[in-house]
């Protein structure tokens, strides 16, 4: 198994501009969770899924933010109409139920 | 709500010095804690864990023990090393909460100097 991994490592993209990420967990993971750091910041949790099913978002996660899992292997987080304020790095972690969470490399995001 | 609290950083040392960084935190429930490690460039790695009170995760010569009475999990090392030089994250996630999201102290740099 070679791991949670992300793709892009890289994003940059002008101010209104989407995007989309992607996350492979670990194979036998079926819970996923997205979360963002910035700069000197712990993650801040953003939104999980178990298996397919995405069962929280927090109030983090404005209407221009949606996550996806289909089939609830990979997952794709897409920010519509990116601002200056969503440059960040994009964490993504999976985990088997309530064991600890690997995650990615993530996923650092510029918006210009 | 759950928090988490760490000693501002940076942390500087000399390599083979005694490391501690302060980790406390507040919670309702009964709470995992955890450090995690970032090196620069890459991810966050699971450092070590602790489950309940009084349970000391080790790893790779790093130490914390979970205690209830004082909210604190500090993380220690005997004799840091120039490739300790990191971020370290301290953490937590309630298993009796639904989602078992890790909520995160802001990060300690930690700058080993040979």
């Amino acid at each position: 198994d070679t791991g949670v991994s992300q793709n892009p490592r890289h994003k940059i993209t002008k101010r209104g501009q989407n995007v989309t990420f992607r996350c492979d967990p670990i194979s036998e993971h079926n819970r996923l969770y997205w979360y963002r750091q910035t700069l000197g910041q712990g993650p801040e949790f953003l939104t999980y899924f178990q298996n397919e099913a995405q069962l929280e978002k927090s109030r983090l996660l404005s209407d221009r933010f949606s996550a996806e899992r289909p089939k609830g292997s990979f997952s794709t987080l897409e920010i519509q109409r990116t601002e200056q304020g969503d440059s960040a790095m994009y964490l993504c972690a999976s985990s088997l139920d309530y064991y600890e969470q690997y995650f990615g490399p993530g996923t650092r995001l510029t918006v210009t | 709500g759950d928090s988490v609290t760490q000693m501002e950083g940076p942390v500087t040392l000399s390599e083979e010095a005694f490391l501690t960084i302060n980790c406390t935190y507040t919670a309702t429930g009964y709470p995992s804690l955890f450090w995690y490690v970032q090196y620069p460039g890459e991810g966050l790695q699971l450092l070590l864990k602790a489950t309940k009170a009084d349970d000391k995760g080790s790893n790779k010569g790093f130490e914390a023990t979970y205690r209830k009475e004082t909210t604190s999990f500090h993380l220690e090392k005997g004799s840091v090393q120039v490739s300790d030089s990191a971020v370290y994250f301290c953490a937590l996630s309630d298993q009796h909460s639904s989602n078992y999201q890790l909520i995160w102290g802001a990060g300690t740099k930690l700058i080993i100097k040979p």
